[in-house]
């Protein structure tokens, strides 16, 4: 079964620090595809990156970066240079290949950055 | 474009009463889907539709219908509302195609007393 877990609930972090945002997945198919999404408090939720499994490539889009490694599992968010401006829920999500429409979210990473 | 739109943006409801949810996208999107997110547990999928006609469950669908009559319409039906219903509801639309992402509407906040 398809599963995304993001076991970070919460994290504080002061302006201009590093803070990177852990996702885990899980999926018996070989071709699926990984999302991160942000929601900040105003409620939204706005698409950051897709991946599909056959690109491994790391990407960079200005403070953002993200970290794919199928070896581990994991597709992990950076963000450089924190801005109060980030501060928002961050979710990963898992859709796997074939004619569904099915998006498995993690139960999400709190980001609070303080002035 | 307007993209993904929602209404109502709030709702409260007795327990018991019925009501739909609105969604509509003009981007002709094959697919669509209704997410409820509530705390500590991310969005969970509803239902989905991969064209006019077609819907199938999703994760969690008891209590909710939808039906699929045009490319642009997929509405919720809660039939009959109870507590456990109170949550944030999202739809979501996308293009045919394994490789795109989902684009969301702004939500709808419903409260079931």
């Amino acid at each position: 079964a398809q599963k995304v877990t993001q076991a970070q609930t919460e994290i504080s972090v002061v302006e201009k620090e590093d803070v990177t945002l852990d996702c885990v997945y899980e999926t018996r198919d070989t071709t699926y595809y990984l999302f991160w999404y942000k929601q900040p408090p105003s409620g939204e939720l706005v698409f950051l990156i897709r991946r599909n499994s056959f690109d491994e490539q790391n990407e960079i889009s200005g403070r953002y970066s993200w970290n794919f490694q199928k070896s581990t599992s994991s597709f992990n968010f950076t963000i450089t240079a924190s801005q109060v401006v980030d501060s928002a829920v961050y979710f990963c999500a898992l859709r796997e290949g074939g004619a569904t429409n099915k998006l498995i979210f993690g139960t999400g990473t709190l980001l609070a950055v303080q002035p | 474009n307007a993209g993904v739109t929602q209404t109502p943006k709030f709702q409260v409801l007795k327990t018991g009463q019925s009501m739909t949810l609105q969604c509509a996208q003009d981007m002709n999107h094959e697919y669509m889907s209704w997410y409820r997110q509530d705390p500590g547990m991310g969005l969970r999928l509803i239902h989905y539709s991969v064209g006019a006609g077609i819907t199938d469950q999703g994760e969690v669908p008891n209590g909710y219908n939808v039906s699929r009559s045009t490319t642009e319409d997929f509405p919720l039906r809660l039939l009959s509302a109870a507590p456990s219903q109170t949550s944030v509801y999202f739809c979501a639309s996308r293009p045919q195609g394994r490789r795109y992402e989902q684009y969301f509407g702004p939500g709808t906040r419903l409260t079931v007393t």
